[in-house]
């Protein structure tokens, strides 16, 4: 099973700032099948990017997504106050899937 | 736009088996795509279940393996899990979730639905 390991686990950012959120796994992540998802309160998680580096259909383009392997990187070029939220990464490339513990964006 | 709706009993009691269905709208559960369960204890992370494709081959949290079976039904479009021996750490919001037309990433999602365990 890989675990994936996601830091800091709270970012403390104002808006307009450059966020940069981390996700770790224990072993090589199969084709770079690793999402990220956003979850607010009370909502279901929202796919965001995947493929490592592939924005979803609707996502703006400050948010991008890199990184190979073990490492992987979601940035957010200039948040805007919808993107404060809680950010999930996944690895979808190995049975069983599995996800980060999560890194809450908050507000300064 | 494939749409998906969790439906089943909010309280389940201790040592009791947790039954949950997803409806499936805007799309077709025998698609190419993998039909998967995700919950999220309250304050705490995302947990991966179990996944079923629409040829209804299964993959399970080893973790959970014992307790878990998912099923689809095509004929009412829907798709199922069963959890037996439940206990109070299963009290979570369960969510049915797919990565409808292949991919692996889950791009739908139902609202989710929260399940108690107590007695």
């Amino acid at each position: 099973e890989i675990v994936l390991t996601q830091s800091p686990g709270t970012l403390s950012l104002s808006p307009g700032e450059r966020a940069t959120l981390s996700c770790r796994a224990s072993q090589s992540v199969s084709s770079n099948y690793l999402a990220w998802y956003q979850q607010k309160p009370g909502q279901a998680p929202k796919l965001f990017i995947y493929g490592a580096s592939r924005r979803a259909t609707g996502i703006p383009e400050r948010f991008s997504g890199s990184g190979s392997g073990t490492d992987f990187t979601l940035t957010i070029s200039r948040l805007e106050p919808e993107d404060f939220a809680v950010y999930h990464c996944q690895q979808y490339g190995s049975s069983p899937r599995t996800f980060g513990q999560g890194t809450k964006v908050e507000i300064k | 736009q494939v749409q998906l709706q969790e439906s089943g009993p909010a309280l389940v009691k201790p040592s009791g088996t947790l039954s949950l269905t997803c409806a499936v709208s805007g799309g077709s559960i025998s698609s190419n795509s993998w039909w998967t369960w995700v919950r999220q204890p309250p304050g705490k992370g995302l947990e991966w279940i179990g996944e079923i494709y629409q040829s209804g081959n299964t993959n399970y949290n080893p973790s959970l393996k014992s307790r878990v079976t998912i099923s689809l039904d095509k004929s009412k479009n829907q798709f199922s899990l069963k959890m037996t021996s439940v206990t109070a750490a299963d009290t979570a919001v369960y969510y049915c979730a797919t990565d409808y037309s292949g991919g692996g990433s889950y791009g739908f999602w139902g609202q989710g639905t929260l399940v108690t365990v107590s007695s």
